[in-house]
């Protein structure tokens, strides 16, 4: 099983920075993924990590540490369109080592931008 | 190419009635997904498929039922409507269990009284 834990709202201002943690406990990993979903829309992929470090898309970055169960996603130069939920979740591999591709999701964390 | 689609947009069910959500993806994808969300939650798998005919069950299955006769179609079926069923319900597909990244439909948005 899996457990994901994310900070349920955030805070910011236009033009800033900020870091929207998740741990997770998982008897697999195979890949950690970061989803924004504005209210009352889809989800909608922003980044993948399956290897520890750090990755960056273009004002987005998401980092990585398997040993630490840890991840958290960095968004810069905030702009009013960012205020939106950020998905962290989790694709496992199952006992027999392969995946399905299958995703645990954690609640969201609701992040608010202030002009 | 109109990727994941999903119908209905809304639906309002009485307990009891019974109904069946329907995604379509055109991108030939082998995988699909049924998630229910609800206020202020993650998603949750309902159901999974890793290709036509072949379908397994995800963290809350119960009261649901799905079928894959083709690629493209993953219908999931509500039986007996009940209240705790009052959820939006998103369907996703990905092309192997190694692609990313899962690709989300519109959502149906389905209230049961």
């Amino acid at each position: 099983g899996q457990n994901i834990d994310q900070p349920t709202e955030m805070t910011a201002t236009e033009g800033a920075i900020v870091q929207i943690n998740c741990t997770y406990q998982t008897s697999g990993f195979n890949g950690l993924f970061w989803y924004q979903q504005h209210a009352g829309e889809a989800p909608t992929f922003l980044s993948y990590n399956v290897l520890d470090g750090l990755e960056e898309k273009g004002r987005f970055s998401s980092f990585l540490s398997r040993s630490k169960g840890y991840s958290y996603l960095l968004l810069k130069e905030l702009q009013m369109k960012d205020s939106a939920s950020y998905l962290c979740a989790v694709r496992d591999r199952n006992a027999g080592g392969t995946s399905y591709g299958k995703l645990t999701f954690g609640q969201g964390t609701i992040l608010t931008v202030h002009p | 190419n109109a990727g994941v689609t999903q119908t209905p947009k809304f639906r309002i069910l009485k307990i009891g009635q019974s109904m069946t959500l329907q995604c379509t993806q055109d991108m030939n994808h082998n995988y699909m997904y049924w998630y229910r969300q609800d206020p202020g939650m993650g998603l949750k798998l309902i159901y999974y498929s890793v290709g036509a005919g072949i379908t397994d069950k995800g963290e809350v299955p119960n009261g649901y039922n799905v079928s894959r006769s083709t690629t493209e179609d993953f219908p999931l079926r509500l039986e007996l409507a009940a209240p705790s069923q009052t959820s939006v319900y998103f369907c996703a597909s990905s092309y192997s269990r190694q692609t990313v990244p899962q690709y989300f439909g519109p959502g149906t948005r389905l209230t049961v009284l």
